[in-house]
């Protein structure tokens, strides 16, 4: 497997533009996870899907964000309208499964997209 | 809700000193334990997990943790650390008894001069 496919690796942008970030996780992966990592607030979680369907979306910044989950192979992270606070690595991640076993877990990491605000 | 610290934000080390990394976690029930490691540009990945059965737990590239109950902390070590061991280290949990998400600490790191 590629592991996890995120698009685009770097993206600058001026301030008021919609900025689309983009994931494939790894296939068979029920659980997918965006992340934000800032120098100030370090990674925090974003929102998750179970199954194509979105879980936890109380670390959503505020209504200028949105994430969807078509399918099982893709997920899209929105922000409408981008501002410089928005700058920041964006990481997917995606996990087999959530329980109590040891090979549940663990989280594969994209390579992140780098959001540049200006 | 559980909540991750890690004390150390930066640590600057010369090569073939011992690493110790500081993690405490506030969860009273069952817990499994992570650290991640992002080397520069790169992005995180596994570095070892706790599950069960023996506290201390040996993962990747010479790095251990050892997991104690009493004190909730779950340090990171290695003996002897080389230039390559610069990155950022992240510890998790997540609690079996809650949704399991992982919960992350703010990162600590780490500079290895040769």
């Amino acid at each position: 497997d590629a592991g996890v496919i995120q698009s685009p690796r770097h993206e600058v942008t001026e301030m008021g533009q919609e900025v689309t970030l983009r994931c494939k996780p790894i296939s068979g992966h029920d659980y997918l996870f965006w992340y934000r990592q800032t120098m100030m607030r370090g990674l925090e979680l974003l929102i998750y899907f179970n199954n194509n369907v979105p879980i936890d979306d109380s670390g959503m910044p505020e209504d200028r964000f949105s994430a969807k989950m078509p399918n099982a192979s893709f997920s899209t992270l929105k922000i409408q309208p981008s501002e410089p606070r928005d700058s920041a690595v964006y990481f997917c991640a995606s996990s087999p499964r959530q329980g109590v076993d040891s090979g549940a877990n663990v989280l594969t990491f994209g390579a992140g997209s780098r959001l540049t605000v200006l | 809700a559980q909540s991750v610290s890690q004390h150390n934000h930066h640590v600057i080390l010369s090569e073939a000193a011992s690493l110790e990394l500081g993690c405490n976690y506030s969860y009273g029930g069952t817990v499994n334990l992570f650290w991640y490691v992002q080397y520069p540009g790169q992005h995180l990945q596994l570095l070892l997990k706790y599950f069960s059965g023996d506290p201390l737990v040996k993962g990747i590239k010479g790095f251990e943790a050892e997991f104690i109950k009493s004190k909730f902390s779950f340090n990171l070590r290695k003996p002897s650390v080389q230039w390559s061991d610069t990155a950022e280290y992240f510890c998790a949990v997540n609690a079996p008894g809650g949704s399991y998400i992982p919960t992350f600490g703010r990162g600590t790191s780490l500079i290895v001069h040769p």
